[in-house]
Formats: C-alpha cells, sequence, structure tokens
C-alpha cells in the first residue's frame, strides 16, 4: 500500500523564521511528488517534482526531491503569518494521488 | 475558465438519507478524481473516473458509496444511508489526459455534516 509520512505533525514558529516541512513516500510506480497549501478550502498548488536534485523555488518556498532516499523538503524563508496553513504533501503513483496528513504551520506574528 | 466547480458546498442530512455531490471538472479536464478529508486527517483518495468510465475505485467504501461521470453532466459521488461517519469533506479534483505540470486542480469541496 503506498504511503506518504509528513513530519513534524504541526510547527509553531515566529514571524521572520524559516522553516522546513518533511516528506517521506513509499508508492509504487512514482510518477511525481506535490506539495499542497490548504488553508480553509481546497488545497492550493504548490510545487510538483518529478526529479531528483533540482530545486524548484516561488518567493519564499522552495522544494526539493531526493528519488534515492525517497523524501522531498519543503522550505519557507522569513515566514509570514500569511504562510499559517496545513501543508500536504502528495505522490502520484498508479494514476492516484497519496496524501499524508499534512504539517499545521503556525506562524506568531 | 472556471475551475473545478463543486457543490453543494455544504450538506446537512439525517442519518439515513442519501447524499449527492456533484463535481464540475475544468474546462478540457476529462479525469476526475474524489477525495475525502475526514477532520484533522489527509485527504484519503476515493475514486478515479474518466468519462462514462470508473478507472479505479480501490479507495471507496464497499458499501452505500458509487460515484458516476456521465457523458454529458458533472461527475456525481453518492452516499446512500448516510451514517455519521460520513461526515467530511469531499473535494474533487481533475486533470487532463495525464498529471500536468500544474498538477491537478481541485475544487472547493463540498462538508458535509450527518446529524
Amino acid at each position: 500500500e503506498d504511503k506518504v509520512v509528513q513530519s513534524p505533525l504541526s510547527l509553531v514558529v515566529h514571524e521572520g523564521d524559516t522553516v522546513t516541512l518533511n516528506c517521506s513516500y513509499e508508492v509504487t510506480n512514482f510518477r511525481s511528488l506535490l506539495w499542497y497549501k490548504q488553508e480553509k478550502k481546497a488545497p492550493t498548488f504548490l510545487f510538483m517534482l518529478t526529479s531528483s536534485g533540482i530545486e524548484k523555488k516561488s518567493g519564499r518556498l522552495s522544494s526539493i526531491l531526493d528519488k534515492k532516499e525517497l523524501f522531498s523538503i519543503l522550505n519557507i524563508t522569513a515566514t509570514q503569518t500569511g504562510d499559517s496553513a496545513v501543508y500536504l504533501c502528495a505522490v502520484e503513483g498508479n494514476e492516484k494521488l497519496t496524501f499524508g496528513t499534512g504539517t499545521r504551520l503556525t506562524i506568531i506574528p | 475558465n472556471a475551475g473545478v466547480m463543486q457543490n453543494p458546498r455544504h450538506l446537512v442530512r439525517r442519518r439515513g438519507q442519501e447524499a449527492r455531490l456533484r463535481c464540475s471538472p475544468m474546462k478540457g479536464h476529462s479525469h476526475v478524481y474524489w477525495y475525502r478529508q475526514l477532520p484533522e486527517e489527509g485527504l484519503k483518495f476515493m475514486v478515479y473516473l474518466q468519462k462514462e468510465n470508473i478507472i479505479d475505485e480501490s479507495g471507496m467504501p464497499k458499501e452505500r458509496f458509487s460515484a458516476e461521470f456521465p457523458k454529458e453532466g458533472p461527475s456525481i459521488l453518492r452516499i446512500q444511508q448516510v451514517v455519521r461517519g460520513d461526515s467530511a469533506a469531499y473535494f474533487c479534483a481533475s486533470s487532463p489526459q495525464g498529471a500536468p505540470n500544474y498538477g491537478y486542480t481541485f475544487g472547493s469541496g463540498t462538508r458535509l455534516t450527518v446529524v
């Protein structure tokens, strides 16, 4: 059975701090790993990673995939209160996504 | 180009009633996926459909749940004889053939409450 494990489950930091969120996986027929941000409603897409070692960057967020060790990290630098959300990692394999339970990130002003 | 549209946004049903959740994929998307999110849990895959075909329903409970994606109209997730444990947020996602570089597009979800 495909499995995605995220850590930590929750994280509370002060505004301006840098955070690293972790995602490890076991999946058959790996195709891609995706990161989503979920606030109150639908998950919104952040990154899609398919190749090892290539960092994807969008503003203060960046992510990288290690297909040998089967994990990915999501970094957020200079955090802001608007970054408070649940961050979901999902892995695509066998034409479906398997999600982790998410990391709940809280940024204290 | 409207995104993935789900309705209703909120649905309240009494135990034993039927719940029908609708999902209209993005224009040009022919693949639809349903996920369920229980409180404080991650999204769990339920079913993957293409037009008039169920491709993978390995995440669907064996009883009371069914899904369809007809040739015309939205995809429907149907839950018969709802129980309190069915209370959850149900998300639909769509994609064109194969996963695009921007990943799947999710709807805003239907929050089902069974009382």
